[in-house]
């Protein structure tokens, strides 16, 4: 069964900065099904990246995903208000969704 | 598409917790699947099950003793039983359907359900 893990478990940022979310594998995954969401204080987490860095209609380009084997990275570009949330990554597997811990980004 | 979650919010130890999905501006018969995930307070998101239409379902290996995914195609709704339940299956349950490649595209709004006597 694959693992994620996230980190860090919490980022510090400042509205216009760079935020770089690491999501790791515990084995190697096919790009195709790893995903990434964003979920705003009691809302239900948003699809943002699909097949590892393809970006859903909709979502601003200041969102990238990259990497590939068990590295995989989300980058937001410039923080805006509504970026301060939790955010997973998630594969799926066999039949088998698995989420990663998630990775806060907070207000510096 | 929209997603809705309804049911009883608080179930007793031991009993059969059940949650209805009702979808709409979609027809639950389309090329996707259906399916459940829970998140308990402060935690991460858990994977529960899938079901397609036609009845085939996948379960998470780690509670597919207890879950039981069901569709009812005719009232355009599927259902979540999860029998045995303790304190640990308190969580917000979300109805979801499964996109390409396997993402979530759609998602209920939630249903925060406690198990407490």
């Amino acid at each position: 069964e694959v693992e994620l893990t996230q980190s860090p478990g919490t980022l510090s940022g400042s509205l216009g900065e760079r935020a770089t979310l690491s999501c790791r594998a515990s084995q190697s995954l096919n790009s195709k099904y790893l995903a990434w969401y964003r979920q705003q204080p009691g809302q239900a987490p948003r699809l943002l990246i699909f097949g590892a860095s393809n970006r859903v209609t909709g979502i601003p380009d200041r969102f990238s995903g990259s990497g590939s084997g068990t590295e995989f990275t989300l980058t937001i570009n410039r923080l805006e208000p509504e970026d301060f949330a939790m955010y997973y990554c998630q594969y799926y597997d066999y039949s088998v969704l698995t989420f990663g811990g998630g990775t806060k980004v907070e207000i510096k | 598409v929209k997603l809705q979650e309804s049911g009883p919010r608080l179930v007793k130890p031991s009993e059969t917790l059940s949650l209805t999905c009702s979808v709409s501006d979609d027809s639950i018969t389309t090329n996707f699947y259906w399916g459940w995930l829970r998140q308990p307070p402060g935690k991460t998101l858990e994977y529960i099950g899938t079901v397609y239409h036609a009845g085939q379902t996948f379960y998470n290996p780690s509670l597919s003793s207890r879950v039981t995914i069901s569709v009812d195609s005719s009232r355009n709704q599927f259902s979540l039983n999860l029998q045995s339940v303790t304190a640990a299956d308190t969580a917000k349950y979300y109805c979801v359907r499964f996109g390409d490649w396997w993402v979530v595209d759609f998602w209920g709004q939630g249903a925060l359900v406690t198990v407490s006597s």
